[in-house]
């Protein structure tokens, strides 16, 4: 079955400082997705970005990129110039087309620190 | 976030009490999904549907009963509250574009 592992209940980093968040996941898939969500104190889950696990190049929004390493299983997300908007708890989640399921990590709390 | 809404928003019911949460999607995706989020334990797969007169059992289904009678609409019902329903709820599409999901704003259920 597959799991989707985030080790750091919570971080903290300084404005304007680069945090990264670790997540694992374990499957014998080939072909399947990674995305990292945010959800803000709003409750809304905002989609920050995802990984086709085809693609070799990791992938980048603005200020927001991963470390794709498809042999490691690891998925890691990092924010740069980190603002006091970045607060809030960020979920790794993992979907493959053979189920159509999603399955969700238990998430990291960031805290950005003044 | 492509036009999902949740009915109610907030609800408190007492323990035995059923109620029903209404998502709605303002396009024309096949996927659709509910899940709860407790604390510690991130989103958990409650039911989800393939397509319109379509629901299948997620991790967590007992307790609840969906149905998808329109493509539009994916309803997830209690048909008997238990204090470990209490919860916070949300309601998600998958579009077809590289598989992404997109989330209602959430319900809080409180079941007392």
């Amino acid at each position: 079955a597959q799991t989707v592992t985030q080790s750091q209940p919570e971080m903290s980093v300084q404005e304007a400082e680069t945090v990264t968040l670790s997540c694992t996941y374990d499957t014998s898939e080939s072909d399947y997705y990674l995305f990292w969500y945010k959800q803000p104190p709003s409750r809304q889950m905002i989609l920050v970005i995802r990984q086709e696990a085809y693609k070799q190049q990791n992938a980048t929004e603005n200020r927001f990129s991963v470390n794709f390493q498809k042999a490691a299983k690891s998925f890691s997300l990092k924010i740069s110039d980190s603002q006091l908007g970045d607060a809030a708890m960020y979920f790794c989640a993992y979907f493959t087309s053979g189920t159509y399921k999603y399955i969700f990590g238990t998430g990291t709390r960031l805290k950005v620190l003044a | 976030n492509a036009g999902v809404t949740q009915t109610p928003k907030f609800r408190v019911l007492k323990t035995g009490q059923s109620m029903t949460l209404l998502c709605a999607q303002d396009m024309n995706h096949e996927y659709m999904y509910w899940y709860r989020q407790d604390p510690g334990m991130g989103l958990r797969l409650i039911h989800y549907s393939v397509g319109e007169g379509t629901t299948a059992k997620g991790e967590v289904p007992d307790g609840y009963n969906v149905s998808r009678l329109k493509k539009q609409n994916f309803l997830l019902g209690l048909e008997s509250a238990a204090p470990s329903q209490t919860s916070v709820y949300f309601c998600a599409i998958k579009t077809p574009i590289a598989y992404e999901q997109y989330f209602g704003p959430g319900t809080r259920l409180t079941v007392t």
